[in-house]
């Protein structure tokens, strides 16, 4: 059974860091792409990042490029999202998901709140 | 980006009515599209892949059709434990957006 547990939300002053994990098990972890998708309060899905099975490709959306950072340790079978210089709009739960085009299982989630 | 349109944003129905959402991209993006749905509180679970293909377990009540611009999802007897937001999501080229929900109340 595919579980995948994130970790590692709270709240953080504008500008502030968080690194965010992702917990995976029931798969062959490094064999599949893994992404991050987030969900602002009371609003839609909007895709993140996504990076390859062997760290070899990464992909963000513009509204996070230069800040955020995905990376992976196939080793631990754990997925990160590094997210640096952040603002009260990148407040949101934040999914990881298990491939790329197709986000097949999804964590349950943790909240991040950008907040003075 | 590749921009991708709901209709409606919001639907009320009674259990056993037939209930169609419709998605639209900005462009052709072929088969390239899922459809997730979301119950109240929880992740966002996968249903439909490539347009056409139901992910296993889901109820053979949804059916799912178009390709190009225009898709639909439907239900064709409501039942209870669908509620909760429907998504389409676009997969053509990154990034990978998704519509902005449909979200399913029962009457």
């Amino acid at each position: 059974e595919v579980q995948l547990l994130e970790s590692g939300g709270g709240v953080v002053q504008p500008g502030g860091s968080l690194r965010l994990s992702c917990a995976a098990s029931g798969f062959t972890f490094s064999s599949y792409a893994m992404s991050w998708v987030r969900q602002a309060p009371g609003k839609g899905l909007e895709w993140v990042s996504a990076i390859s099975g062997s760290s070899d490709t990464t992909h963000y959306a513009v509204s996070v490029k230069g800040r955020f950072t995905i990376s992976r340790d196939n080793s631990k079978n754990t997925l990160f999202l590094q997210l640096n210089s952040l603002r009260a709009e990148d407040t949101a739960i934040y999914y990881c998901a298990y491939g790329l085009s197709t986000l097949e299982y999804w964590g349950q989630g943790t909240l991040v709140t950008v907040s003075s | 980006d590749i921009q991708m349109t709901q209709s409606p944003s919001s639907l009320s129905a009674s259990v056993g009515d037939r209930v169609t959402i419709t998605c639209q991209a900005s462009q052709d993006i072929s088969i390239y599209l899922n459809w997730y749905h979301q119950k109240p509180g929880k992740a966002p679970k996968l249903l439909i892949y490539d347009a056409s293909n139901l992910e296993a377990g889901v109820p053979s009540r949804f059916s799912v059709g178009g390709s190009g611009t225009d898709f639909t999802l439907t239900i064709s007897s409501l039942q209870p434990e669908d509620i909760g937001t429907y998504y389409c999501q676009h997969y053509h080229h990154l990034p990978y957006t998704f519509g902005q929900g449909t979200k399913l109340e029962i009457k």
